[in-house]
């Protein structure tokens, strides 16, 4: 009865390889978010959608491609990863339409993945 | 620009003993802050908010922080640190029409039996 899961926890992957994680949430939240925690902790949003559309996408290389079939999953793809790429990718959700000031962000526990 | 600042990379405390975790902003427009806790190998927690009234804002887990709208700080204290509060504490403030969270650099908070 996890409320927001990613799949998988780790990702080890050679570089020029696609991969792609996957984000659920069972919380009957109306936008979810994608951020990337760097090495040194940092925490960085790079997408939000809100009911399948896309409202929020930061400036990211457009080899990051999230994808959204319906309001309860939002999956990353990943062309051609890089060495840089390597990080913690958070999936979170929020209910609303994210536009709401108080609303508070609900994470899943991160993916780890590593480029070699 | 809005931004976040965590000046202290790590705080250690003594357990029994009362913490802050020090957070300074700046936005333009009404600030709204945030507090979240990162355990090991786990995505964030929300622990608290301001948005608006009584600065004093008390939150999850004993916690509680203190806007000061003039030194333009929201630091996070507790009264009697446990040593399983020992984590990850981002600060966050909202920035734009949609919910974009701008989170600080993150203060790991070891506490020490």
């Amino acid at each position: 009865d996890t409320a927001v899961s990613q799949t998988p926890k780790y990702l080890v992957t050679q570089m020029g390889n696609d991969k792609s994680i996957k984000c659920e949430q069972n919380l009957g939240h109306d936008t979810m978010y994608w951020y990337k925690q760097d090495s040194k902790k940092f925490l960085k949003i790079m997408f939000s959608y809100n009911n399948k559309e896309l409202i929020i996408n930061e400036t990211v290389p457009n080899r990051f491609s999230p994808k959204s079939p319906d309001k309860a999953h939002l999956n990353l793809h990943i062309n051609s990863l890089e060495l840089g790429d390597s990080a913690v990718y958070f999936c979170a959700s929020s209910l609303g339409t994210g536009r709401a000031i108080n609303e508070k962000l609900f994470f899943g526990s991160g993916t780890q993945l590593s480029v070699l | 620009a809005q931004s976040v600042a965590q000046p202290e990379d790590q705080v250690n405390v003594a357990e029994g003993n009362p913490l802050t975790v020090k957070c300074t902003y700046s936005v333009s427009g009404n600030p709204y802050l945030f507090w979240y806790v990162q355990y090991p190998n786990r995505g964030l927690q929300f622990l608290l908010k301001y948005i608006t009234g009584d600065n004093l804002v008390k939150g999850s887990y004993g916690f509680e922080a203190e806007f000061n709208k003039s030194q333009t700080s929201f630091h996070l204290k507790k009264p009697s640190a446990l040593v399983s509060d020992s984590a990850l504490y981002f600060c966050a403030v909202k920035s734009g029409g949609y919910n974009k969270l701008i989170f600080g650099a993150g203060t790991r908070l070891a506490v020490h039996p």
